[in-house]
């Protein structure tokens, strides 16, 4: 069965920490997202990479950054870590790498909720 | 820019009643169209989609037509169960990107 996994189920940090959460995918997929989810907002796109090494902003990526160094692994990274930065955060990927297949679904972890006191 | 808008919830039903959970998009380009359900505790995970105009996907008893003219799919249910109760997001995906759009969620409540 298909698995995408987050480290961290709940993370409790503090203003200004660096904040690393680390999503794993061990299905060989060439796509992986970081979203995150808030209430009324649905699911807002922070990154995505399509490749190693490769990454694109997507639509909220301010005080984000991200870094995929194996094709498994997809970290997102809060410099430095806000109050408003307290929110579920689920990674998700998928599989085909030419962007003219739309219908493909994506795959998505359990999600990580971040809590910044 | 390309957006989904989804009718706000919650919506709460009895067992065996009758869903329609309201979901429109931008009628930029040929996107394929999805519902994502998220069950409590867990990610998204993929309820049906459709590809193409008049296309019609269905999953689990759910159902949703995508209708071009009046830029549309919305999701369907002829008896909800307990165990329905969930999130459901509706998605599009454009040709040509590797973005998946969200709408806000609406979460449904099945009550015995």
């Amino acid at each position: 069965d298909v698995k995408v996994t987050q480290s961290s189920r709940y993370l409790v940090k503090r203003t200004g920490e660096k904040v690393f959460l680390e999503c794993v995918q061990d299905m060989d997929h060439e796509n992986m997202f970081w979203y995150r989810q808030d209430p009324g907002l649905g699911l807002r796109l922070i990154y995505f990479s399509y490749d190693v090494k490769m990454k694109e902003k997507g639509d909220i990526p301010e005080g984000y950054s991200v870094s995929r160094e194996k094709k498994e692994r997809f970290s997102l990274i809060l410099e430095s870590a806000s109050t408003n930065q307290t929110s579920m955060y689920l990674c998700a990927s998928s599989q085909n790498r030419d962007r003219g297949a739309t219908n493909e679904k994506l795959f998505f972890g359990s999600g990580t909720q971040l809590s910044v006191l | 820019g390309d957006s989904v808008t989804q009718m706000e919830g919650p919506v709460t039903l009895s067992e065996e009643a009758f869903l329609t959970i309201n979901c429109t998009y931008t009628a930029t380009g040929y996107p394929s169209l999805f519902w994502y359900v998220q069950y409590p505790g867990e990610g998204l995970q993929l309820l049906l989609k459709a590809t193409k105009a008049d296309d019609k996907g269905s999953n689990k008893g759910f159902e949703a037509t995508y209708r071009k003219e009046t830029t549309s799919f919305h999701l369907e249910k002829g008896s909800v169960q307990v165990s329905d109760s969930a999130v459901y997001f509706c998605a599009r995906r454009n040709t040509g990107g590797f973005k998946t759009i969200f709408g806000a969620g609406t979460r449904l409540f099945v009550k015995a």
